[in-house]
């Protein structure tokens, strides 16, 4: 079953603007993590925030964290075309094996 | 390294049919992953195994799915007898440590359609 829900379901922005994608979950995790789908691929992995870290930075994206509210949000600054994808966020269950993944946020960046 | 290695890439069959998917893991992972993505349904963990042993099959959704794990680095996805409503992008993915703590690295998809 799936743990994560993204939102929005679809953003589009222009090139050189932010993008701010959403993730709430409803029980409690060990680690979130964010990940890309260019059309027609499989997924890439973007970044891990563990369960008590509040703020990671990777080059241009900002992932924050906020258990109390079992929510987190991934930012693209400066966004460019090629950051058009699909993002999802994805929640360790309980064991820590195995990752529930949201349906996704789908970014369209235009020239 | 190649990555996680999935074939065929586009699989279109008749209902009916038996139909397998291959993957081939990152070398040195222990943990493989299948999954299977649709517009309805989103992205679904169908099973998982470690060290080529099954740990989680729940998300298998019928007998009519198999999988299996004979070495490291090889791992098969079966469906018989293939129905119309299995048609989506099976992917494959492998990571060094348990899923939740550790990246996973995905393959690019096998299509499937079943007519």
């Amino acid at each position: 079953s799936q743990q994560g829900e993204e939102d929005p379901q679809a953003l589009s922005i222009q090139e050189g603007e932010n993008a701010t994608m959403n993730c709430s979950y409803k029980t409690s995790i060990n680690n979130l993590q964010w990940y890309r789908q260019n059309s027609g691929r499989g997924l890439v992995h973007l970044i891990l925030i563990r369960s008590n870290e509040r703020e990671k930075h990777s080059g241009r994206l900002r992932v924050t964290l906020d258990t109390s509210k079992k929510s987190s949000s991934l930012l693209i600054t400066a966004s460019r075309a090629a950051d058009t994808a699909s993002y999802f966020c994805a929640t360790d269950q309980g064991s820590g094996y195995a990752l529930n993944f949201g349906k996704g946020t789908s970014l369209l960046v235009t020239p | 390294d190649a990555g996680v290695i999935q074939s065929p890439r586009h699989e279109v069959t008749e209902m009916g049919q038996e139909v397998t998917l291959r993957c081939k893991p990152i070398s040195g992972h222990d943990y493989l992953f299948w999954y299977r993505q649709t517009m309805m349904r989103g992205l679904e963990l169908l099973i998982y195994f470690n060290n080529n042993v099954p740990i989680d099959d729940s998300g298998m959704p019928e007998d009519r799915f198999s999988a299996k794990m004979p070495n490291a680095s090889f791992s098969t996805l079966k469906i018989q007898p293939s129905e119309p409503r299995d048609s989506a992008v099976y992917f494959c993915a492998s990571s060094l440590n348990a899923g939740g703590r550790d990246t996973q690295y995905f393959g690019p998809g096998t299509r499937l359609t079943v007519l």
